[in-house]
């Protein structure tokens, strides 16, 4: 799988839009993004992910750019509890393995 | 639906002792399943990882094991703990075949002493 790479550390105001990037490079034809946020001392959590059209849903919008090196996840009103570690994955179809990188810690200020 | 079970929630041991820490997963069949670390402060390291019955693949070197006696259910083991294997430790499932998420149990928090 790609390897990504992610800011270490974000901040972002209350009610304004997070907005993530994560640089995937090497990402092959058919490898998707994934994202996934880990709130303190819990297990990671699916958010969402894409091939190479735009995706959004309830919790989140993903922008992937055409030449597919690189997206950004949009938290469009970010609350306090959106503050987490937000990792970005790139991965196959039918892969086994599952690798996370160091993510990016985002903390939402009041 | 499907649902996974990770337990202890926490455990203090002592050094030298023996490990063993359980995941089972419900409503599925037939998953890929994972084990990993995340040290205070850090991402998540992949430890090992199931495709089958009796199937691990281990990545990274270290004091730890894994097995799978049965389809849904994967263990993580040690014969004697070191210092160094604390952590929280998570497992983790995803369907084989089409794209899907992983789920993720809610961890165990090691602590050796």
């Amino acid at each position: 799988d790609a390897k990504t790479t992610q800011p270490t550390s974000m901040d972002c105001a209350e009610g304004r839009a997070a907005n993530l990037p994560c640089n995937h490079s090497t990402i092959s034809g058919n490898e998707y993004v994934y994202w996934y946020r880990q709130i303190h001392s819990q297990g990671p959590q699916y958010i969402i992910h894409g091939l190479k059209n735009n995706e959004t849903n309830e919790m989140a919008s993903l922008i992937i750019t055409e030449d597919r090196k690189s997206s950004t996840l949009i938290l469009p009103h970010a609350t306090l509890r959106d503050t987490a570690v937000y990792y970005c994955i790139v991965t196959s179809q039918g892969a086994q393995k599952l690798v996370f990188g160091q993510g990016t810690r985002l903390t939402i200020n009041p | 639906s499907q649902t996974i079970h990770q337990w202890p929630a926490t455990l203090v041991q002592p050094v030298g002792s023996p490990l063993s820490l359980e995941c089972t997963v419900e409503g599925t069949s037939n998953p890929n399943l994972y084990w990993y670390r995340q040290a205070a402060g850090r991402g998540l390291q992949l430890l090992f990882y199931s495709v089958g019955i009796g199937q691990i693949s281990s990545e990274v070197p270290q004091n730890l094991s894994a097995s799978r006696p049965q389809d849904r259910q994967f263990i993580l083991s040690s014969k004697k703990l070191l210092l160094s294997d604390s952590g929280f430790y998570l497992c983790a499932w995803r369907s084989q075949g089409w794209v899907t998420e992983a789920f993720f149990g809610q961890g165990t928090r090691l602590t050796v002493v």
